[in-house]
């Protein structure tokens, strides 16, 4: 069975750092480029971060790049989000993403439950 | 950049059939994907590649593409298919990765 445990969220000031984990197990990790989706709250989802298989390729939404960090660690088959000088429209639940491994297009296949980031003074 | 489109809302009365619209620029030369959210849970995917089904999920949700619009329909409508649903699409147009979502489709069976 496929399972995406995030870790990490919580309370941060603005301005703070914060790190997100998301353990996976039931599929070859290595083998599959991962995402990070957040979903403000009451709101859409949006895509925020990818990796590649082998970690040397990373995309990431405009709104987040410089502060934000993607990467992943196949041996221990988890991926990480390191999210630096947080604002308060961070504020989100994150949810790691398995991709498809459909080379022609992008979607998710498999979720997380997700891990809540509040930034907040 | 590239948008998505969807109805804000959508009804449907048990047993009736619901379309969903997601709307963009030529998305017909686009693969959509489309997800369900219940509340507080994290989404499902339900249609991939415009019409393909994950295994898992009944054949009453279909999904069709052509021209400006794609529609995820659900027939026969139950009061679980109560969600968000939610359109995606990858804009490989750019040198750089862009995974898009659409709004949103709040779906009430009543």
């Amino acid at each position: 069975e496929v399972q995406l445990v995030e870790s990490g969220g919580g309370l941060v000031q603005p301005g703070g750092s914060l790190r997100l984990s998301c353990a996976t197990s039931g599929f070859t990790f290595a083998t599959y480029s991962m995402s990070w989706v957040r979903q403000a709250p009451g709101k859409g989802l949006e895509w925020v971060a990818n990796i590649r298989q082998d970690g040397n390729e990373k995309y990431y939404v405009d709104s987040v790049k410089g502060r934000f960090t993607i990467s992943r660690d196949n041996a221990k088959n988890s991926l990480y989000l390191l999210m630096n000088t947080l604002r308060a429209d961070d504020t989100a639940v994150y949810f790691c993403a398995r991709e498809s491994p459909d080379m022609s297009t992008i979607f998710f296949d498999y979720w997380g439950q997700g891990s809540l980031v509040t930034v907040s003074s | 950049s590239y948008v998505l489109t969807q109805p804000p809302s959508v009804s449907v009365a048990p047993g009736e059939t619901a379309t969903i619209t997601c709307g963009g620029n030529n998305i017909g030369g686009k693969s959509v994907h489309w997800y369900q959210q219940k509340p507080g849970q994290a989404p499902v995917l339900v249609v991939y590649d415009d019409t393909a089904r994950p295994s898992g999920i009944p054949e009453r949700f279909s999904g069709s593409n052509s021209g400006n619009t794609a529609t995820l329909t659900i027939s026969r409508a139950k009061a679980g298919d109560e969600a968000d649903y939610y359109c995606q699409v990858w804009d490989s147009r750019s040198v750089h990765l862009h995974v898009l979502f659409g709004g949103g489709t709040k779906l009430t069976v009543l």
